[in-house]
């Protein structure tokens, strides 16, 4: 596609309940990576994919957080038993990856998913 | 862990005039980033900066990069009423990247 696309936009969840937000990157995009926004804030990293290896994953805050890209595309991170302080704008980047040229490493951002828990 | 501090943090600036904004970062890093984020939308990349001394230019934006002193800054000349968003400098490390908290630029007619 022609920029990351994620989805959904929105997302109201109750306490306790599991939630999936989606991204699919710019084809042919390496590099996959996932933040997290709070109001007022900057990103923050949470977990990193090349092609379908998760190579970091020190960024999720807990157990609850889950992320996969089995197929080395679309990528799905998964928040079990939301919580009040999960509410946050989660947003997905992508990049051509690889050593060598800078441009290969500015990452694409999504518009983010909008998670409110109540 | 990498920390980013930029400053300020709200700018509320008249059109016409200069200003810079300040990235702070507490580690040696690989490359050094500036995005533009308007309400509601994604990050758009802006400048990378990758060498001590570089400097970018875009438009009325001027991004520069002292790895010595682990300081970037993004100077505005003679700001128009578009320039209003959320200015966001990133480091990297590997394959990291580490956000500052942002400035949130409001151009006044």
């Amino acid at each position: 596609g022609a920029g990351v696309s994620q989805s959904p936009r929105y997302k109201v969840a109750k306490r306790g309940q599991d939630v999936a937000l989606r991204c699919d990157p710019i084809s042919g995009h390496v590099s996959l990576f996932w933040y997290q926004q709070a109001l007022g804030q900057g990103p923050e990293f949470l977990t990193y994919f090349q092609n379908e290896a998760q190579l970091d994953k020190s960024g999720l805050p807990s157990d609850r957080f889950f992320a996969e890209r089995p197929e080395g595309s679309v990528s799905t991170l998964k928040i079990q038993r939301t919580q009040q302080e999960d509410s946050a704008v989660y947003l997905c980047a992508s990049s051509l990856g690889g050593q060598g040229r800078l441009l290969r490493n500015i990452q694409y951002f999504g518009a983010g998913t909008r998670l409110s828990v109540l | 862990e990498l920390k980013v501090e930029q400053n300020p943090l709200f700018l509320s600036m008249q059109e016409g005039k200069n200003y810079t904004i300040y990235c702070n970062y507490s580690t040696t890093s690989d490359r050094l980033y500036w995005y533009r984020q308007d309400p509601g939308k994604s990050l758009e990349s802006l400048f990378v900066l990758l060498s001590n001394g570089a400097v970018k230019q875009e438009g009325r934006l001027m991004a520069s990069l002292d790895t010595k002193a682990r300081l970037s800054t993004l100077h505005i000349t003679a700001a128009v009423h578009d320039l209003s968003a959320t200015y966001f400098c990133a480091v990297s490390t590997g394959n990291q990247f580490y956000f500052g908290t942002g400035t949130s630029l409001t151009v006044i007619p």
